[in-house]
């Protein structure tokens, strides 16, 4: 099983709809992700979390550190947010700093 | 304030050459890390460098992997006899000094290795 899961792994939306994936974790964390890639590009780093919520133009991410939990909300989705979404998390303690990503999940919004 | 450059963009090879992939970090941050998504899979963990050590290599292959991020000039994943295997998209990230705390890291766009 992995430590990192996000659901769903493929959505699809019309233009205007409200989106939310999911993440879940089984390991302690000192901070949580979220990314964004687009076909054959880069990654954006759109999120970084270790408690509450933050809210960035159009998209919000929430965590809940008792239920390992995280969630990205997209509001007024447009064809432009068609991109994977990737939830990485730091795991806590040690001095590494290295991530562990989810599989992500393809969004597609539909004009 | 340019952000983490990667070369080249994309890098073909044959079986059995070696693969150089080059990546400067954001001006000011001294971390270093190396990601590699194959193909349908989701991004792994390779290494993390600061300038001049290796901190976590726990990522890397045991063999024909090799990662630096020397004083001066670009870390460098060297990828000894490449095979087929190797075809994936390589990222890397800087962060800033631990000093200022644990900070988002920065990705660049990848480098996407090929092999013939």
């Amino acid at each position: 099983k992995n430590e990192v899961e996000q659901s769903p792994q493929n959505l699809t939306a019309q233009e205007g709809e409200f989106i939310t994936i999911n993440c879940s974790y089984s390991v302690g964390i000192s901070a949580l992700h979220w990314l964004q890639q687009h076909p054959g590009g880069g990654i954006v780093s759109l999120f970084m979390l270790s408690s509450g919520k933050k809210k960035h133009g159009r998209l919000i991410a929430t965590i809940n550190i008792q239920e390992k939990h995280s969630s990205l909300h997209i509001t007024a989705s447009h064809p432009r947010d068609s991109a994977v979404y990737i939830c990485a998390v730091r795991s806590k303690g040690g001095a590494t700093n290295k991530l562990i990503f989810g599989t992500g999940t393809l969004l597609a919004v539909q004009p | 304030n340019a952000g983490v450059m990667q070369n080249p963009r994309h890098l073909v090879r044959r079986r059995g050459q070696e693969a150089r992939l080059r990546c400067s970090p954001m001006k000011g941050h001294s971390h270093v890390y190396w990601y590699r998504q194959l193909p349908e899979e989701g991004l792994k963990f390779m290494v993390y460098l600061q300038k001049e050590n290796i901190i976590d290599e726990s990522g890397m292959p045991k063999e024909r992997f090799s990662a630096e991020f020397p004083k001066e000039g670009p870390s460098i994943l060297r990828i000894q006899q490449v095979v087929r295997g190797d075809s994936a998209a390589y990222f890397c990230a800087s962060s800033p000094p631990s000093w200022q705390g644990y900070q988002p890291q920065h990705f660049g766009d990848g480098t996407r290795l090929s092999i013939l």
